[in-house]
C-alpha cells in the first residue's frame, strides 16, 4: 500500500460546479497535511494547510478525518484557472520528510 | 532572492556522465528540501537540510546520489555515471520553518534527460 493514495483522475467537470477529492494516508502517526496545486510543467505551489478542526480559504476547503486517515479538498464554483494537478501532501511525526502523493488531475471546461 | 532559483533549468547527460544540480533558496531560509519527480508522479523525497546538516537523506536513491550545502545556503544535488532511469524532474525547495508542518516553496526545477 502507498504512503499517500490519492484517485487520479482525471475529474471533468463544468465551470461552476462543486468537485471533492479525498486522500488517504497510511501513517497513523502524521502529524502535518497540506494541498498543493501544480500546473502543467510547473512546480508545486502550496493552496493550504489542513487542520484538524478543518479550514476554509474562498473557494477550497480542507478537512482531515483522523480516525479514517484521510483529508480531503472542495471546490466550490469551479473556474477554469482551476484545471490542476492537486497533490496530497503528509509529514510523517517527528521528522522532516514529506511525502506526496501521485496527484489527482482536474480539467474545468466552459 | 525573492523565490527559490535552480540551475540548469534543463539538462541533457549522456549515460555514465556526472552532473550537478544547484539550488539557491530564498534568503534565510532554514529548510531546504530535494525532490524527484517521475513524469506522471508526485515528488518523491531525496533529502532535507537544515542549514548545512544534512538531517535526512533516507530518499535518495543510490550511492551515485550525493547532496551538499556547505554554508548552510546554496545547496548542490550531485548524481554519478548518470543512468536512464535518473531522467526526471529534480525540484528543490526551502521553508523558513525548520519544523515540519509548514508549506515549502518550491523552485522551477531541473528537467534532467538521460540518453
Amino acid at each position: 500500500r502507498k504512503e499517500v493514495e490519492q484517485d487520479p483522475g482525471p475529474f471533468n467537470v463544468p465551470e461552476g460546479a462543486t468537485v471533492a477529492f479525498n486522500c488517504t494516508y497510511s501513517n497513523s502517526a502524521s502529524q502535518s497535511f497540506f494541498w498543493y496545486r501544480q500546473d502543467c510543467r510547473k512546480e508545486p505551489k502550496l493552496l493550504m494547510s489542513v487542520y484538524s478542526s478543518g479550514n476554509e480559504d474562498g473557494r477550497f476547503t480542507a478537512q482531515l478525518n483522523r480516525a479514517s486517515q484521510y483529508i480531503s479538498l472542495l471546490i466550490r464554483d469551479s473556474k477554469l484557472s482551476d484545471s490542476a494537478t492537486y497533490l496530497c501532501v503528509v509529514n510523517e511525526g517527528g521528522g522532516f520528510k514529506t511525502i506526496f502523493g501521485a496527484g489527482t488531475r482536474l480539467f474545468v471546461k466552459a | 532572492g525573492a523565490g527559490v532559483s535552480q540551475s540548469p533549468r534543463y539538462k541533457v547527460a549522456k549515460r555514465g556522465q556526472d552532473v550537478a544540480l544547484r539550488c539557491d533558496p530564498i534568503s534565510g531560509h532554514v529548510s531546504l528540501f530535494w525532490y524527484q519527480q517521475a513524469l506522471g508522479q508526485g515528488p518523491e523525497f531525496l533529502t532535507y537540510f537544515q542549514n548545512e546538516a544534512q538531517l535526512d537523506k533516507s530518499g535518495l536513491p543510490s550511492d551515485r546520489f550525493f547532496a551538499e550545502r556547505p554554508e548552510g545556503s546554496v545547496s548542490t544535488l550531485k548524481i554519478q555515471r548518470t543512468q536512464q532511469e535518473d531522467s526526471a524532474v529534480y525540484l528543490c525547495a526551502s521553508s523558513s520553518s525548520g519544523k515540519a508542518n509548514y508549506g515549502y516553496t518550491f523552485g522551477s526545477g531541473t528537467r534532467l534527460t538521460v540518453v
